[in-house]
């Protein structure tokens, strides 16, 4: 059964933690993206990372870090310093990061109190 | 700064009605432009694409127009069944990254 997972579906944190949200994919895909979803803003791209030990920034980086260690693997840290990370954040991938279609997976919505 | 603008935020529509939504672009180095569908609770899914050198493409009750000189394109969803009640996001490629509408809440009604 191959696609992406993130763990966990729901998440909750209080105000000045970091945390982790997890991205695991089996598509042997190259390519990784992070996006976050907000009401009325569609999804903006957080980090992507083209191959294994490499990756960019996105278009809303601050106060976010990644890593890719791992090609099946590109979990995202929401710092203390993100001043507004409550939002249903989304991992995708890509078979290389050139090609326009990209699979989703099923999400992580993070409350921060 | 929204380089891809989207219309409308919401729709309602009638059973067996046509759905349409609209997107415009100011960036002409896009060179592929994506719908993606998603539901509640869900990722997006790739709905349906086309290449700027086409002006539409079909599959099945799905059809994107593409404008090329208006900067415009739209997903045109014929004999709209409740199944189709979803989230829908036109989107524009270019160079490995995608750019998303702010996405048109979909509603088919019997």
């Amino acid at each position: 059964d191959g696609g992406i997972t993130q763990s966990p579906k729901y998440l909750f944190r209080k105000e000045g933690q970091n945390v982790t949200l997890s991205c695991e994919q089996n598509l042997n895909h190259d390519a990784m993206y992070w996006y976050r979803q907000d009401p009325g803003q569609g999804l903006r791209l957080i980090y992507y990372s083209q191959i294994v030990n490499d990756f960019q920034k996105g278009d809303i980086a601050e106060g976010y870090s990644v890593s890719r260690e791992k090609k099946e693997s590109f979990p995202l840290t929401v710092t203390s310093a993100q001043k507004n990370p409550t939002a249903f954040y989304l991992c995708a991938s890509s078979i290389t990061s050139t090609a326009y279609e990209q699979y989703f997976g099923p999400g992580t919505r993070l409350t921060v109190t | 700064q929204q380089q891809v603008k989207q219309s409308p935020q919401s729709l309602i529509v009638q059973k067996g009605g046509i759905s349409i939504i609209n997107c415009a672009y100011e960036n002409t180095a896009f060179d592929y432009f994506p719908w993606y569908q998603q539901f509640p609770g869900k990722g997006p899914a790739l709905l349906i694409a086309i290449r700027p050198d086409v002006s539409e493409k079909k599959e099945g009750r799905f059809t994107i127009s593409f404008n090329k000189s208006a900067k415009q394109f739209s997903l045109h969803i014929m004999d709209s069944q409740p199944g189709d009640s979803a989230t829908y996001f036109c989107a524009a490629y270019q160079n490995e990254k995608l750019t998303f509408g702010t996405g048109t809440r979909l509603t088919i009604i019997p």
